[in-house]
C-alpha cells in the first residue's frame, strides 16, 4: 500500500493527450512539492519533472506537471509509442514517524 | 557528467546483512548541494525509498526500513554505502542509488537526479 495513490494503468492512442494523476495527504503533496519519474523496467529511472511543475533539460514539453492542494498530475500530450513505460510521483513526507521520501505505486501507461 | 554505479553481492542468505556499494563519478559526494539516497523495487512492485546521507554523516531513513538500515559515506573513494541487516525474501529487489536535491528551504529532500542503472539483490537460501 503506496502512501501516494496513483492508478494502476492509463492508456491512450498516438498523439493523444494523457493524466495521470496522484492522489496523497496534508503531510506529502499538500505541503511539499511533487517529482515524476519515468521507469523502463531493467533501466535508470529518468527525472522527468521537479518542483510540480518544472522539466529538466531534456525532457520535451510534452510532459507537464501541476498540483492543486493535496493532489498532482502528469500530462503527456501528442503522446508517442515511446511513451509506454511505468510513471512514478513522489514527495517528501512530514510523517511524525519521522520525514521521508513517498513514493506513488507507479502508473503503466499503454500506447494503443 | 555525474555517474553512479551500484555494486555488490548479487545473492545474499536470509537473515544476513545486505552490503551494497554506490561509486560515485563526474562529481563529488562532498558537493553541499546534495544528499545521496537508495531506493529499491521488488520484483513486480513500485519504488521504495529507502534513505539518503549527507557527506558530514546527517541521515534520513524510511521508518519502515530505519531499524536495520545503515547509509554511510566514503569520502576518499567517493562511495556511498547501504548495508541492510536480517534480510529475508522480501527484501529481493533491484537497488538504485541516486544523488537527491534538499529542498529549497533546506529542511527537507527534493528530487532524485540521475541515478545509477540499479543491481539485483536476491535473498535466497
Amino acid at each position: 500500500q503506496s502512501v501516494l495513490t496513483q492508478p494502476p494503468s492509463a492508456s491512450g492512442t498516438p498523439g493523444q493527450r494523457v493524466t495521470i494523476s496522484c492522489s496523497g495527504s496534508s503531510s506529502n503533496i499538500g505541503s511539499n512539492a511533487v517529482n515524476w519519474y519515468q521507469h523502463l523496467p531493467g533501466t535508470a529511472p529518468k527525472l522527468l519533472i521537479y518542483s510540480n511543475d518544472q522539466r529538466p533539460s531534456g525532457v520535451p514539453d510534452r510532459f507537464s506537471g501541476s498540483k492543486s492542494g493535496t493532489s498532482a498530475s502528469l500530462a503527456i500530450s501528442g503522446l508517442q509509442s515511446e511513451d509506454e513505460t511505468d510513471y512514478y510521483c513522489a514527495a517528501w513526507d512530514d510523517s511524525l514517524n519521522g520525514p521521508y521520501v513517498v513514493f506513488g505505486g507507479g502508473t503503466k501507461l499503454t500506447v494503443l | 557528467q555525474l555517474q553512479l554505479q551500484e555494486s555488490g553481492p548479487g545473492l545474499v542468505k536470509p537473515s544476513e546483512t545486505l552490503s551494497l556499494t554506490c561509486t560515485v563519478s563526474g562529481g563529488s559526494i562532498r558537493n553541499k548541494n546534495y544528499y545521496w539516497g537508495w531506493i529499491r523495487q521488488p520484483p513486480g512492485k513500485g519504488l521504495e525509498w529507502i534513505g539518503s546521507m549527507y557527506y558530514s554523516g546527517s541521515t534520513y531513513h524510511n521508518p519502515s526500513l530505519k531499524s536495520r538500515v545503515i547509509i554511510s559515506g566514503d569520502t576518499s573513494k567517493n562511495q556511498v554505502s547501504l548495508k541492510l541487516n536480517s534480510v529475508t525474501a522480501t527484501d529481493t529487489a533491484v537497488y538504485y542509488c541516486a544523488r537527491q536535491h534538499v529542498c529549497t528551504n533546506g529542511v527537507c529532500l527534493d528530487w532524485l537526479d540521475p541515478w545509477g542503472q540499479g543491481t539485483l539483490v536476491t535473498v535466497s537460501s
